[in-house]
Parts: structure tokens; sequence; C-alpha cells
């Protein structure tokens, strides 16, 4: 069965550092997906891709935050100058349209030192 | 304000029992509710995904939406030890975003 793959599964970087977290979503998908699972929380969404721009953001993805499909298969989320407190699971989902469910890959495990 | 609250549990039942798990929503605008599995370390896994009001049977699992009361339920039938993990109720309006609300999540232990 497709999945959505991630990497790394768990990326260590020191506080300031910029982080890139990589995503291939399911082939046939059109739309994707950042969240984000601080340990012990709720999944939080982070922001939603379409046709090649933004669909929607939450308050979490500032300016410090960035999206990128850079070919027809990667999904990549971009950390700028990370901070202590962006230490969570980073989850990346894909699906066909919005009448159908997201897909999530088995994340990546930030830690900021 | 747009909320899913799922009581986090835990909930610890013998192998066979029936399971019952509930999430209430406050937002009317949602369409669509899903319910994942979540192991250890790992992505939500889809487990149901359901539109509207009614019942949705899959194998030993049955998704129940009332809108009326804003109340989703997942029930699990004949539980096994493979059931033990973390379930995640989500929800989406599906109109100006396509953004998951989910639930904290409630973590099943089922004993063999």
């Amino acid at each position: 069965e497709p999945e959505v793959t991630q990497t790394p599964s768990h990326q260590v970087t020191q506080m300031g550092q910029e982080v890139i977290l990589r995503c291939v979503p399911i082939s046939n998908h059109l739309y994707f997906y950042w969240y984000r699972q601080i340990l012990g929380q709720k999944v939080e969404f982070l922001v939603s891709f379409y046709n090649n721009e933004i669909s929607e953001k939450s308050e979490i993805f500032d300016d410090q935050f960035s999206v990128e499909r850079p070919d027809g298969s990667n999904f990549t989320l971009k950390i700028r100058s990370t901070k202590l407190e962006d230490s969570a699971m980073y989850f990346c989902a894909s699906r066909t349209d919005s009448n159908q469910p997201q897909h999530f890959g088995d994340g990546t495990r930030l830690s900021i030192l | 304000q747009k909320e899913v609250e799922q009581d986090p549990g835990p909930l610890s039942v013998p192998e066979g029992a029936i399971v019952s798990l509930n999430c209430t929503y406050s937002n009317s605008a949602f369409q669509y509710f899903m319910w994942y599995r979540q192991y250890s370390r790992k992505g939500p896994e889809l487990l149901m995904y359901t539109y509207s009001s009614g019942n949705k049977e899959d194998g030993r699992f049955t998704a129940q939406v009332d809108k009326s009361s804003k109340y989703i339920s997942l029930f699990i039938r004949d539980s096994q030890p493979s059931d033990s993990a973390t379930y995640l109720c989500a929800a989406e309006d599906n109109q100006a975003g396509t953004a998951l609300i989910f639930g904290k999540g409630t973590t099943l232990s089922v004993s063999s």
C-alpha cells in the first residue's frame, strides 16, 4: 500500500540552526500538509499546500517556517532559526482531494539542543 | 473556537472486551470525522473516515457520529492486545481550509 515517507526519522540540531524536514507524499496526491506534535500534546496543524502554494497556515507557522515542493515528489518544511520550543514530532500528510482523508507519515523527531 | 475534546485515559481492558472511545467537538461547521490509531513513535494511521452523522462499520471497528450532540465515538469489538495504542479523533470543516483538528488522544491498553 502506498505510504507517505519522511526523512530523517530523527534530527538533532543546535538552537539557531536551520533545519529541513523532507517528505515524499503518496504519488497521486495533490494536497500536502505539515503537522507537529509536542510530547504529550495534541497533533497541531501547521500548513497546507495545494497547487504549488500555501492554502492555509496556522498561527504557529510564522516567518521562521517555509514549505516547498522542489520537484514532483518531495515536499519540505524548513525552519530557518530553530528554537528550543521547536522540539517536536513533525508529521507530513497528503491526500488526493478535499473529500478524502489525509494519510500521515511516521514523522521526524526534531530535537533542538 | 475550533476544538475537539477527548478523554486521554489511560483505558485498560481485558482481551475480548468491547471498547468505547469518545470525543466531543464545538464547531458545528465540522463535516468530516476521523479516527486515527497511533503507536508509539509512529504517525497517525487512518482507521475510520465518516461524513456527517451516522454509523460506519469496518470489521471490528464502528465509528458513530451524532452531529446534533456534537459527539463522535469509536467502538472496538473483541479487542486484541494489538489494539493497544493511542486513538486520536479528528474533525474538519472542509470549507475555507482543510486542516484537521485533533483531540488529544486516548491511550488504550488491552491485556491478554
